[in-house]
């Protein structure tokens, strides 16, 4: 119930082409949905979030969608560039935590993106 | 610039060894977590505090145990080091009313 399953491992995609990423939770409770990006050397930093009041969410060209009923959620990258490659990492929490209430990220597998020129 | 800063970027110990990874924060957040990451196994928790003093096991803390004295440090241990202790070990701090985590850089370990 606390797994957060993320599709595929490793993705390649033509520069200009969209990048997906795809994420499946469990726990109903969840309520705050993150993608983190880590390029090498570097720790994950937060690239975008939702709360499940919504569907999608855009920043750029990083769209979230949400389905909630399907209790997933995926990461689409519009126009992908060399400079998108990384790893990109989804996670689930059940609010913050506060003291030692709420709740903690829990992160999907991974996915390593390779945008080639 | 606010960060948190992992000490080492990369250490070679010896099996048996007793290692230290430190992680100090300047956010003056409250919550501080360390996680291992593998490929394919992604960020799993090994211990957390959510106050000095205070500590918390996570999904794999076994033959880990943390310290955090101050708010702004928080050390992880490996009593007794094991090659398969060999991974990438990530810090990160969150403020208690926010969701979101900040990452240290990581310090990559290797047991021979």
């Amino acid at each position: 119930q606390q797994q957060v399953k993320q599709s595929p491992q490793s993705l390649i995609v033509q520069k200009g082409g969209i990048s997906i990423i795809n994420c499946a939770y469990e726990n109903t409770a969840f309520d705050y949905f993150p993608w983190y990006q880590q390029f090498p050397g570097k720790g994950p930093a937060l690239l975008i979030a939702i709360r499940p009041d919504v569907s999608e969410k855009k920043e750029g060209r990083f769209t979230i969608s949400f389905n909630k009923s399907a209790k997933q959620f995926s990461l689409h990258i519009m126009d992908s560039q060399p400079g998108d490659s990384a790893t990109y990492f989804c996670a689930a929490s059940r609010g913050p935590l506060i003291y030692n209430q709420g709740g903690k990220l829990i992160f999907g597998q991974g996915t390593e993106l390779s945008v080639k020129p | 610039d606010v960060k948190v800063t992992q000490s080492s970027r990369y250490l070679v110990k010896r099996t048996g060894e007793k290692v230290f990874l430190e992680c100090v924060q300047d956010m003056d957040h409250e919550n501080m977590f360390w996680y291992r990451q593998d490929p394919g196994l992604g960020l799993r928790l090994i211990y957390f505090s959510y106050d000095v003093k205070m500590k918390e096991k996570g999904d794999i803390p076994e033959g880990y145990s943390v310290s955090r004295e101050k708010k702004e440090r928080f050390s992880l241990i490996l009593e007794s080091a094991s090659t398969n202790q060999t991974s990438m070990y990530l810090c990160a701090s969150s403020a208690r009313v926010n969701y979101g985590y900040t990452f240290g850089s990581g310090t990559r370990l290797t047991v021979v």
